[in-house]
């Protein structure tokens, strides 16, 4: 099993469309968990950071349910500059280093 | 401007050939980070270092080698024991003690033909 499985899409939704991805995490130790987007063929880029219950920021929400081991992520009102590959990420302090265990990624395609 | 940065972009080389990725970052961040990804799975750690002069074997360091001389560079070298070198790959940084956030350099694209 991954440690840290995601869909992997593609999702293909029309501007202005609110769109949600899912995450599930195997390592219960995990402390904190982050949303990286990717553009195709560069490098990934920190979208949030999600900490406790979850937070918000613009048209981004990031929840996390650590009872489930489940982070989500839901953008609306979907803009064509929103496709991108999103990859959930777990952050775990292991042996005194500061580990990243990141997901497969989810693609997202925004149309006209 | 502070950042990461990773050279060559492209990187084309013959089977057994030998070849050393370049990595340098000026935000003055202890904790360096190779990485490498590959189509339709997460990026998966080679090699990391908190500190100059030391570093750790991340999950797939076989056929990889790196050295830490000094705090701003962290250079890869792919070796010929390295199975499958073509990948894309990334290098990050982040504050050693309290560094849950990594930054990332641009990638190189290594092609072994």
């Amino acid at each position: 099993r991954k440690e840290v499985e995601q869909d992997p899409g593609p999702f293909n939704v029309p501007e202005g469309a609110t769109v949600a991805f899912n995450c599930t995490y195997s390592n219960s130790a995990s402390q904190s968990f982050f949303w990286y987007r990717q553009d195709c063929r560069k490098e990934p880029k920190l979208l949030m950071s999600v900490y406790s219950s979850g937070n918000e920021d613009g048209r981004f929400t990031a929840q996390l349910n650590r009872a489930s081991q489940y982070i989500s992520l839901l953008i609306r009102d979907s803009k064509l500059s929103d496709s991108a590959t999103y990859l959930c990420v777990a952050f775990l302090a292991e042996g005194g280093y500061n580990k990243l265990i990141f997901g497969a990624g989810t693609r997202l395609a925004v149309h006209p | 401007d502070g950042g990461i940065t990773q050279s060559p972009k492209y990187l084309f080389r013959k089977e057994g050939q030998n070849v050393t990725l370049s990595c340098e970052q000026n935000l003055n961040h202890d904790a360096m980070y190779w990485y490498r990804q590959d189509p339709g799975q997460g990026l998966r750690l080679i090699y990391y270092s908190q500190i100059v002069n030391d570093f750790q074997k991340g999950d797939i360091a076989e056929g990889y080698s790196v050295s830490r001389e000094k705090k701003e560079s962290f250079p890869l070298t792919v070796t010929s024991a390295q199975k499958n070198p073509t990948a894309f790959y990334l290098c990050a940084s982040s504050i050693a003690k309290t560094g849950t956030e990594q930054f990332f350099g641009p990638g190189t694209r290594l092609t072994v033909l």
